[in-house]
């Protein structure tokens, strides 16, 4: 299956400090990715929609401002954490889907952020 | 969103037993589900799909189960193995190119 990859796998950074997590999907074009987080013993939530070369669309309750969407090419995405809070840890999960209509989406192996 | 994260149910196995894992999705216009395994700290990883136009696909120790009437999907996986140990989550496709996430499964396989 396609490959998506993501970097770092595991980041501690201080509070107040701003962490990049990037994604890239490795042998196919994605003009969309998906960031994901999840709690320990919880579901993966849904943040948002990374658009190339266009703004993200973000669901409701997640902060725009607070959590930065760059998708810059086909394919890399970027997730900023801005001003990190001990409650902003987390396990972040990126997804893209080669196809659009009925085909499986394939995952990044997770950035564990820890913030001090 | 969609269905929103509670804390996992839990599910043990003898080795060697079947095991049926059970999802609820929210969305009715859902047309696309998976099922993922995750494992402790990785990513999800695919399992097997289905359409919303059928109601049942095989796959090798797996069959998943779609009921469109009462928005439920199951799992079912064959002669259980400790490597089958980890979270399973059914995710749906509503519109557009995103996943939506059920509450997700543990599953311990007991040797």
């Amino acid at each position: 299956g396609a490959v998506v990859s993501q970097h770092p796998s595991r980041v501690i950074c201080k509070s107040g400090t701003s962490v990049k997590i990037e994604c890239r999907s490795l042998d196919f074009q994605a003009t969309t990715m998906f960031w994901y987080r999840q709690f320990p013993k919880q579901s993966l939530m849904l943040m948002a929609t990374s658009n190339e070369g266009s703004k993200a669309t973000y669901e409701q309750g997640v902060e725009k401002d607070k959590f930065l969407i760059n998708h810059a090419s086909l394919t890399l995405s970027t997730l900023t954490v801005t001003s990190a809070h001990p409650e902003d840890s987390s396990f972040y999960i990126c997804s893209a889907r080669p196809g659009t209509v009925n085909t499986e989406a394939f995952f990044g192996q997770g950035t564990r952020l820890t913030v001090v | 969103g969609e269905s929103v994260g509670l804390h996992l149910p839990t599910l043990s196995v003898q080795e060697g037993d079947n095991s049926i894992i059970n999802c609820a999705y929210s969305n009715s216009a859902s047309d696309y589900f998976i099922w993922y395994k995750q494992e402790s700290g990785k990513g999800p990883q695919f399992i097997i799909d289905i359409r919303s136009n059928m109601d049942k696909r095989q796959g090798q120790r797996v069959t998943v189960l779609l009921n469109k009437t009462v928005k439920h999907l199951s799992l079912q996986i064959a002669a259980t193995q400790p490597g089958d140990s980890a979270v399973y989550f059914c995710a749906e496709n509503p519109t557009g190119n995103q996943f939506y996430f059920g509450t997700g499964t543990s599953l311990t396989v007991i040797p």
